[in-house]
């Protein structure tokens, strides 16, 4: 009865670097959602992904930003040319339905930092 | 007019007391308002959550409050513990395809033994 499984825990990644973040819904999950939290700050929301689909992604920067949630395998946020305004902590979600009143159930997120 | 905003920043209470946050937001549209608790080094976790049909709904010692026509909502932890201390957020979300949450900006509670 695994939670929501984010890897790697923590990434230090230098300026110009590439970011791969990973994220394994709970079992059962179709709907995937990505948020990121800067330091003293909420979560802001990124990206919104079913299978192979993206649904919403109106909170991920034009640039340098992607997501994907393929058929088989973990939710990939990849970050290209990483800059230091790119250190957070980066959060997925997962749900079951994707409805309204559906939890969404957090992992334990990824830290980046950007040296 | 997505923004939720949440008050007070950081709070501390005693053992026992009553904890209470608020939040206020300006989107009509919100008809979802979960509260998320986060301890250190985790990702938040669902405390409570409510719809706007009603004006409150308790779990335990979690209440939320909530003014449709303040367009407010508040969390009140009775009988306070240490164990409670966290950070809490607000958040809303609306009925459309979107189903992205919308945070506020996050209480620290301290509660001192």
């Amino acid at each position: 009865n695994a939670g929501v499984m984010q890897n790697p825990r923590h990434l230090v990644r230098r300026r110009g670097q590439e970011a791969r973040l990973r994220c394994s819904p709970m079992k059962g999950h179709s709907h995937v959602y990505w948020y990121r939290q800067l330091p003293e700050e909420g979560l802001k929301f990124m990206v919104y992904l079913q299978k192979e689909n993206i649904i919403d992604e109106s909170g991920m920067p034009k640039e340098r930003f992607s997501a994907e949630f393929p058929k088989e395998g973990p939710s990939i946020l990849r970050i290209q040319q990483v800059v230091r305004g790119d250190s957070a902590a980066y959060f997925c979600a997962s749900s079951s339905r994707g409805t309204i009143t559906d939890t969404q159930y957090f992992g334990p997120g990824t830290r980046l930092t950007v040296l | 007019q997505q923004q939720v905003k949440q008050s007070p920043q950081s709070l501390i209470v005693q053992k026992g007391g009553i904890s209470i946050i608020n939040c206020a937001y300006e989107n009509t549209a919100f008809d979802y308002f979960p509260w998320y608790q986060q301890f250190p080094g985790k990702g938040p976790a669902l405390l409570i959550a409510i719809r706007p049909d009603v004006s409150e709904k308790k779990e335990g010692r979690f209440t939320i409050s909530f003014n449709k026509s303040a367009k407010q909502f508040s969390l009140h932890i009775m009988d306070s513990q240490p164990g409670d201390s966290a950070t809490y957020f607000c958040a809303a979300s609306t009925s459309g395809s979107a189903r992205q949450l919308t945070f506020g900006s996050g209480t620290q509670l301290t509660v001192l033994p």
